[in-house]
């Protein structure tokens, strides 16, 4: 079985600050890690992905995220949070060495973003 | 590039009653999703589809749950009967390939209210 917690349903940063959105999985294998955004009203769209190699992944709009192993963490990060990256984000898992799984998503953290 | 589309983007019935949701996925994806979104909850998986051949629907409650992609093209998600418990946005969501690590682009969605 595979699982995603999303440890803090709201997270609030005030603009120019850096912010982290925390994710934590559990897997039994090789992950494939993903972050998708969701604005009001529109579906979800796809920041950043880990699948292999380096650590540290870049994605969309100046996000990244760093995938640690040993504490089973994607934390996603920005290091100058913009009023406009306001939404709510979901972490993702699928087990990995195989392309044939499904995702598993986490339940989702707010982000607000004040000027 | 036009996105994927669904439609309606609003529907609320009464339970018990019918009620069906359409998608038509980016041009050319071979690989087409249904997700439940419930408030305060990440998109669980209902249905993967390849081309016209399901790949996954053990998450679809297939006693009232059905879904079709007969050309491989677009796709219908219906429920009959309904249950309060279906009040969800149902997202479609669509891959160029099968892998799992292929992004997928999501719809809008279809916000499903149930009284």
């Amino acid at each position: 079985a595979q699982s995603v917690a999303q440890p803090e349903d709201q997270v609030n940063v005030a603009e120019g600050n850096p912010l982290t959105v925390k994710c934590t999985y559990s897997v039994s294998g090789n992950p494939y890690l993903f972050w998708y955004v969701q604005y009001p009203n529109r579906g979800l769209q796809f920041l950043l992905k880990y699948i292999t190699g380096d650590n540290l992944v870049k994605g969309s709009y100046g996000f990244e995220a760093e995938f640690n192993k040993s504490q089973t963490s994607f934390h996603l990060k920005k290091p100058s949070a913009l009023v406009s990256d306001s939404a709510l984000y979901f972490c993702a898992v699928s087990l990995g060495d195989t392309n044939a799984g499904k995702s598993t998503f986490g339940d989702g953290t707010t982000l607000t973003v004040k000027p | 590039e036009a996105g994927v589309a669904q439609s309606p983007r609003y529907k609320i019935i009464e339970k018990r009653q019918s009620v069906a949701f359409w998608c038509n996925p980016i041009s050319g994806h071979a690989t087409l999703y249904w997700y439940q979104q419930i408030l305060g909850q990440g998109p669980k998986l209902l249905i993967q589809f390849q081309n016209n051949g399901v790949v996954d629907d053990s998450q679809l409650p297939k006693d009232r749950f059905s879904a079709e992609r007969l050309k491989g093209v677009d796709s219908t998600l219906k429920i009959q009967p309904a249950k309060l418990e279906d009040s969800a946005v149902y997202l479609c969501a669509s891959s160029s390939g099968l892998a799992v690590t292929d992004t997928q682009y999501f719809g809008p969605g279809t916000r499903l209210t149930v009284l």
